[in-house]
């Protein structure tokens, strides 16, 4: 079985642009979440999305949304940019929602200019 | 905010010595527990968990962790470590209620051969 896949694997971006992150959980996983890794710190939860609806959500503003398909595949957006959303984003899928065991991606390294 | 915290950020130690990593976390309500492991090049994977019953909970690869709730503790051992043990360790807690995860800041472990 294939595991977590997530597009792209890098990403550069300037200061204000909106980016994108795309996830495919593992097959009959149901629960989607994202998360941040700034270099040097350990991974920062943002959202946890179960059914296609947002269940969990993390101390990021609002230019943080995300939304999950009826294929349970998820994007994450980010928008108006800042230097300091430059990080690695994970995306994890777990079969059912709160508390399971996570399976994680191998992230997008998104570089903000 | 709750918080978790690793103690030890990096430790180095020579082959069959015994290794303990602590892990404390700040939410004094119902937790889930993992470790995680990052192995150089590779994404995170689940070492273990701790959901309920026997605080004592046994892993892959010969790890250990011991929930002590008095404590807030869930510290990650091995007997006998070896140079493939090599990899940055993450613990991470589940808040069963509000649907959130956190995770520590991580522990660089460097194994000697």
């Amino acid at each position: 079985d294939a595991g977590v896949t997530q597009s792209p694997t890098h990403l550069i971006k300037t200061r204000g642009q909106h980016v994108t992150l795309r996830c495919s959980p593992i097959s009959g996983h149901k629960s989607v979440s994202w998360y941040q890794q700034v270099l040097g710190q350990g991974p920062q939860f943002i959202f946890q999305y179960y059914e296609k609806e947002e269940r969990g959500r993390g101390n990021f503003p609002d230019r943080f949304s995300a939304r999950q398909f009826p294929n349970y595949s998820s994007e994450l957006n980010v928008n108006a940019l800042l230097l300091g959303d430059s990080a690695l984003y994970l995306c994890a899928s777990s079969p059912a929602g709160a508390g399971n065991e996570q399976f994680f991606g191998p992230g997008t390294r998104l570089t903000v200019l | 905010a709750q918080s978790v915290s690793q103690h030890n950020h990096h430790v180095i130690l020579s082959e069959a010595a015994s290794l303990e990593l602590g892990c404390n976390y700040s939410y004094g309500g119902t937790v889930n527990l993992f470790w995680y492991v990052q192995y150089p090049g590779q994404h995170l994977q689940l070492l273990l968990k701790y959901f309920s019953g026997d605080p004592l909970v046994k892993g892959i690869k010969g790890f250990e962790a011991e929930f002590i709730k008095s404590k807030f503790s869930f510290n990650l051992r091995k007997p006998s470590v070896q140079w493939s043990d090599t990899a940055e360790y993450f613990c991470a807690v589940n808040i069963y209620n509000f649907n959130k995860f956190y995770f520590g800041s991580g522990t660089k472990l460097n194994v000697k051969p």
